[in-house]
């Protein structure tokens, strides 16, 4: 069975330039999140989707943040325009149960920096 | 609002030998989870061990165990043995029992296995 995937694993861009972050959940996880981790900080929560649906983006930083999932399956994190300080890894991860004792399976992170 | 403190930012230890890894944490609430994830070098983040608040027995996975004492609020991870490919980030994580809750992180511990 396939992981969770995310694509691109790294991406370089300047500031005030727009950048889009793929995430692949695992087949038939209704369930994903978007964290970050910055400059070797704590990760921290960025949003919840339930299908197509946003069940909770409270995490998310501000209106230059936009994530969708169509369809319910992918979703895609856009930043627009990116600031110096959105450099970080940017984690997908996907359940099939959302409950706070069930594992979430994490892809491997897109490095993001901002120059 | 919860709290995950990890004090070691880098460690390091001798293959085969033990090592632990300390982990704290800050809530008022009494049903929670507990949770260490492992991320290898450019690879994603792996569950490693997961303890329920409500449970006083330590959790044990292989040669993976836990510390969980609830009124230091503390959760320390044991690895015995170690293992070259030991070597990762090791993050804590805390969630509430609270359906809707997310993951709060601590900023992780960066531990390398020597030969």
């Amino acid at each position: 069975e396939a992981g969770v995937t995310q694509f691109p694993s790294h991406s370089v861009i300047e500031k005030g330039q727009t950048v889009t972050l793929r995430c692949d959940p695992i087949s038939g996880h209704d369930n994903l999140y978007w964290y970050r981790r910055v400059m070797g900080k704590e990760i921290k929560f960025l949003l919840h989707f339930v299908k197509e649906s946003k069940q909770d983006e409270s995490g998310m930083p501000n209106n230059r943040f936009l994530a969708e999932r169509t369809g319910g399956t992918y979703s895609t994190l856009k930043v627009q325009p990116a600031e110096l300080e959105d450099s970080g890894v940017y984690f997908c991860a996907s359940s099939q149960v959302s409950g706070p004792g069930y594992e979430q399976y994490f892809g491997p992170g897109t490095r993001l920096t901002v120059t | 609002a919860q709290t995950v403190t990890q004090s070691q930012p880098e460690m390091s230890v001798q293959e085969a030998e033990t090592v632990t890894l300390s982990c704290t944490y800050d809530t008022s609430e009494n049903n929670y989870y507990l949770f260490w994830y492992k991320q290898p070098p450019s690879r994603q983040m792996i569950l490693v061990i997961r303890q329920e608040a409500y449970k006083q027995q330590n959790a044990t996975e292989n040669r993976f165990s836990v510390n969980f004492q609830k009124a230091a609020k503390s959760f320390s991870l044991k690895i015995s043995d170690s293992q070259l490919g030991d070597t990762a980030m090791y993050f804590c994580a805390f969630r509430t029992g609270n359906y809707g809750q997310n993951f709060v992180f601590g900023p992780g511990t960066r531990l390398s296995v020597l030969p």
